[in-house]
């Protein structure tokens, strides 16, 4: 079975600052994992996706997120907070077999001025 | 190419009513996943159509039931409705394999009264 664990449902960051958003996964087979963008009574938007290429993976927006298997993580990151970044983050597995998404709690994130 | 595409955007029903949720996948994508998020649960995994044929499951009752037609889209159909219905429903189209991205239409956000 595979879960992921997102931790921090909440976090702050002030304009300008680094964005750091958690994940963790379990999954007993080699995993595709993704995050996910949410804004206020929208869909979920693709940011990026690790399918076993490079280990650091580079979306939209400015964020990119490094699989790390030893440390079965998968973490998000911006350089820079923008106040448009203000919006819920998923992150999700699958895998060849599932091919479902497992998706974390997600991490609301909130950029102050 | 468009978007998914789901109707109604929004619904109101009562208690033991039922109702049926369209889906419009993107063009050329032959599976449907829907998805429902609520506050307590967060996004679980409902059920997936490729070509047709339910492939994967989620851990539902089965009051929630679903179809595709041979142009791939798709309906959900959730019967004797309870309160803890209410939730947003969310479908995603993709090619079908587990490393593709799976792209998520508005919703249909299911208010039981």
């Amino acid at each position: 079975a595979q879960s992921v664990t997102q931790l921090g449902s909440h976090v702050s960051v002030s304009e300008g600052a680094l964005v750091l958003l958690r994940c963790n996964y379990s999954s007993s087979v080699p995993p595709y994992l993704f995050w996910y963008v949410q804004y206020p009574n929208q869909g979920l938007q693709l940011l990026l996706k690790y399918t076993s290429a490079a280990t650091l993976v580079k979306g939209i927006n400015g964020f990119e997120a490094e699989f790390k298997k030893s440390e079965t993580s998968f973490h998000l990151t911006k350089p820079s907070a923008h106040m448009s970044d203000a919006a819920e983050y998923f992150c999700a597995v699958s895998d060849e077999t599932a091919r479902q998404l497992t998706f974390g709690s997600g991490t609301q994130l909130t950029v102050l001025p | 190419k468009a978007g998914v595409t789901q109707t109604p955007r929004y619904l109101i029903k009562t208690r033991g009513q039922q109702v049926t949720l369209s889906c419009s996948p993107i063009s050329g994508h032959r599976s449907v996943s829907w998805y429902q998020q609520t506050p307590g649960q967060g996004l679980q995994f409902l059920f997936e159509y490729f070509s047709e044929t339910q492939r994967n499951k989620g851990n539902f009752p089965g009051r929630f039931s679903g179809r595709q037609f041979s142009n791939s889209r798709s309906e959900m159909n959730v019967s004797t409705l309870e309160l803890g219905d209410s939730a947003l429903y969310l479908c995603a189209s993709s090619l079908g394999s587990g490393a593709d991205t799976q792209y998520f239409g508005p919703g249909t956000r299911l208010t039981v009264l």
